[in-house]
């Protein structure tokens, strides 16, 4: 059973703090994804990474940067946190293997408040 | 380039009504599609996808490359259904979500 985890369920931050919101996913997934959730708007590709040290930008990158050091780990960095930061992040992973089908599996989810 | 629309924001159905969510999708390969859920207070999940054409807790969805559709639908609502629904469009390893679709369902 695919476990993706995320380092908080809930945080609060005030505006210019620098933010680290960090996931780990424990199936040796290649793929992993950084997404936004907010309302009306669905989910929204902040980064993904195909592999160590791969990154590639996605949908919306502005104020967001991304390492991954480790297979396993993902983490999305808010250089200075801004109010219209605030959201719900989304970690999710998924396998190569085209037998997988694309199939991604998702974090519980970090709502991030930016004061 | 990959769109997915899901027009409907909101669904507001009653206990035993049918229940259909709409997903219509532009890709110019040959797309792998996926509908997941997410219920209150727990994490996004797979409901279902159109290569395994299963039905899972009674919702069913068809792929209809015609049409470019793949709609979720379910005959007999169930309170339980209540949730956020997103279709997502595959065919490169980078899905995209439609904006989703809340679906609430009165007893």
């Amino acid at each position: 059973d695919v476990k993706v985890t995320q380092s908080s369920r809930y945080l609060v931050k005030r505006t210019g703090e620098k933010v680290f919101l960090e996931c780990v996913q424990d199936m040796d997934h290649e793929n992993m994804f950084w997404y936004r959730q907010d309302p009306g708007l669905g989910l929204r590709l902040i980064y993904f990474s195909y592999d160590v040290k791969m990154k590639e930008k996605g949908d919306i990158p502005e104020g967001y940067s991304v390492s991954r050091e480790k297979k396993e780990r993902f983490s999305l960095i808010l250089e200075s946190a801004s109010t219209n930061q605030t959201s719900m992040y989304l970690c999710a992973s998924s396998s190569l293997a085209p037998t997988s089908y694309n199939e991604q599996f998702f974090g519980p989810g970090t709502r991030l408040t930016v004061l | 380039a990959q769109r997915v629309t899901q027009p409907e924001k909101l669904l507001s159905v009653f206990k035993g009504a049918p229940v259909e969510l709409k997903c219509n999708y532009s890709y110019s390969g040959s797309p792998e599609l996926f509908w997941y859920v997410q219920y209150s207070r727990q994490r996004l999940q797979l409901l279902l996808r159109h290569i395994s054409r299963e039905s899972i807790k009674g919702f069913t969805a068809d792929l209809n490359k015609g049409e470019t559709s793949f709609h979720l639908k379910k005959p007999f609502a169930q309170e339980e259904d209540s949730a956020m629904y997103y279709c997502a469009l595959g065919g490169s390893y980078i899905p995209t979500f439609g904006r989703g679709t809340s679906l609430i369902v009165h007893p």
